[in-house]
């Protein structure tokens, strides 16, 4: 079944313990993202990958990191996760960034005390 | 940057009454897409639908791309159809990061 894997899918942690959400998916997709959701917010993109070894930064970077060392994987690091980091985290994958559809993980719930 | 506005922002019906959920934005898009967000948080996808008309069972959707609009159409409405319903577009030309309406909520009682 095609589809985009994220793990875990709830997490509670406290400030400054580092952690990693994986991310995998199973369609060949060139380009990959994360988003986070948040109340009164929506969705906004944080970093985004347009292939292997090519990551860039989207609206909303500062605290998160990621890598991009095999097609089918994109974790998504919080070196130092604090409270405002508590959210709803979607990673997405599409064939190619424009023209084609997105497709989302079932996202991670993540609480940062 | 674009804006995305969709409407109503909350619905409320009664199972088997039909709904139509609208889309609009602000600039040309080449991407369109509908999404099912459930009570569970998962993002589902509905349609990709840049332009013309497509059904899927109980749900069709339009997109009339040189009027900045799509429609989302839910006919005989079942409880489960409960959540938000979001809409996304990528811009013409622009970066290739989905930009999200703000949702509608719907709630369907037995």
């Amino acid at each position: 079944e095609a589809q985009v894997t994220q793990n875990p899918r709830y997490l509670i942690t406290v400030t400054g313990k580092k952690l990693t959400v994986t991310c995998s998916q199973n369609m060949n997709h060139e380009y990959m993202s994360w988003y986070r959701q948040d109340p009164g917010l929506g969705l906004r993109q944080i970093y985004y990958s347009m292939n292997v070894e090519v990551t860039d930064k989207g609206d909303v970077p500062e605290g998160y990191k990621v890598s991009r060392k095999e097609k089918r994987n994109f974790p998504l690091i919080l070196e130092s996760p604090s409270p405002n980091q508590t959210s709803l985290y979607f990673c997405a994958s599409s064939l190619q960034g424009q023209n084609t559809e997105a497709f989302f993980g079932q996202g991670t719930r993540l609480t940062v005390v | 940057g674009i804006q995305v506005e969709q409407s109503p922002p909350d619905l409320i019906l009664q199972e088997g009454a039909n709904s139509t959920l609208r889309c609009n934005f602000s600039d040309s898009v080449n991407n369109l897409q509908w999404f099912h967000q459930n009570p569970w948080g998962q993002l589902i996808n509905l349609f990709y639908i840049p332009s013309g008309t497509k059904q899927n069972g109980r749900l069709s959707a339009t997109t009339v791309a040189t009027e900045r609009y799509s429609l989302l159409y839910i006919s005989s409405s079942q409880t489960t159809d409960s959540g938000v319903y979001f809409c996304a577009v990528q811009v013409q030309g622009g970066s290739e990061k989905l930009v999200f309406g703000k949702g509608t909520k719907l709630t369907v009682n037995p």
